[in-house]
């Protein structure tokens, strides 16, 4: 049983650019949630597509984007990047209605920003 | 506004010296209490999911609690295979299946 996975492993951009992120939910599941991790800190929530549809979004501005695909993959992009930007980009997957809330999270894409 | 502390930020033990993580929290209306364990440089594991005050889940040496204000994750003669950081993050019951995580527990334990 596949859990989550993420591509790429880590990813070096320069400021300004942009940069998409990919993931692939655990098998069964159709909910696909993204957070933002900085050294030292707890992840946090960027948001979360169900359907093809953002459903939630945290406080994260307009140039973080994302995608959902029929298949349930995923990918979040984020334009003009800043040096901010720098940190581990989680991915985490759930069953929506399932009964149970578990989100199981990839290995997550370490993105630096130079 | 949603809160999550956790205490302490650190802590280190020596191996078989039993203790608790602690996390508070302030949210109204409360879908669930999550424990993750985090390994350097990857992503969360999931530990446990509590939902109501009262509410006690085990796994191997750990043990997760939960009340109306907090929840332990009470960790039983510990081995350095612990070490890890614990992060503790709570759902609320109005903002869909977003996390709210708190910074987490970087536990040391050692031989």
């Amino acid at each position: 049983d596949a859990g989550v996975t993420q591509s790429p492993t880590h990813l070096i951009k320069t400021r300004g650019q942009q940069v998409t992120l990919r993931c692939s939910p655990k098998s069964g599941h159709d909910t696909v949630s993204w957070y933002q991790q900085a050294l030292g800190q707890g992840p946090q929530f960027i948001f979360q597509y169900y359907e093809e549809e953002e459903r939630q979004r945290g406080n994260f501005p307009d140039r973080f984007s994302g995608h959902q695909f029929p298949n349930y993959s995923s990918e979040l992009n984020v334009n003009a990047l800043l040096l901010g930007d720098s940190a581990l980009y989680l991915c985490a997957s759930n069953k929506r209605d399932r009964g149970s809330n578990e989100q199981f999270f990839g290995p997550g894409t370490r993105l630096t920003v130079l | 506004e949603d809160q999550v502390t956790q205490s302490p930020e650190a802590l280190r033990l020596q191996e078989g010296e039993s203790s608790s993580l602690n996390c508070s929290y302030t949210v109204s209306g409360l879908r669930g209490l999550f424990w993750y364990r985090q390994d350097p440089g990857k992503g969360p594991e999931f530990l446990f999911t509590l939902y109501s005050a009262g509410e006690e889940k085990e796994k191997e040496r750990l043990k997760a609690t939960l009340t109306k204000k907090e929840s332990f994750l009470h960790i039983t003669a510990p081995k350095p295979e612990d070490s890890a950081t614990y992060l503790c993050a709570v759902q609320h019951s109005n903002s869909g299946y977003a996390l709210n995580f708190g910074k987490g527990t970087s536990l040391l334990v050692t031989p």
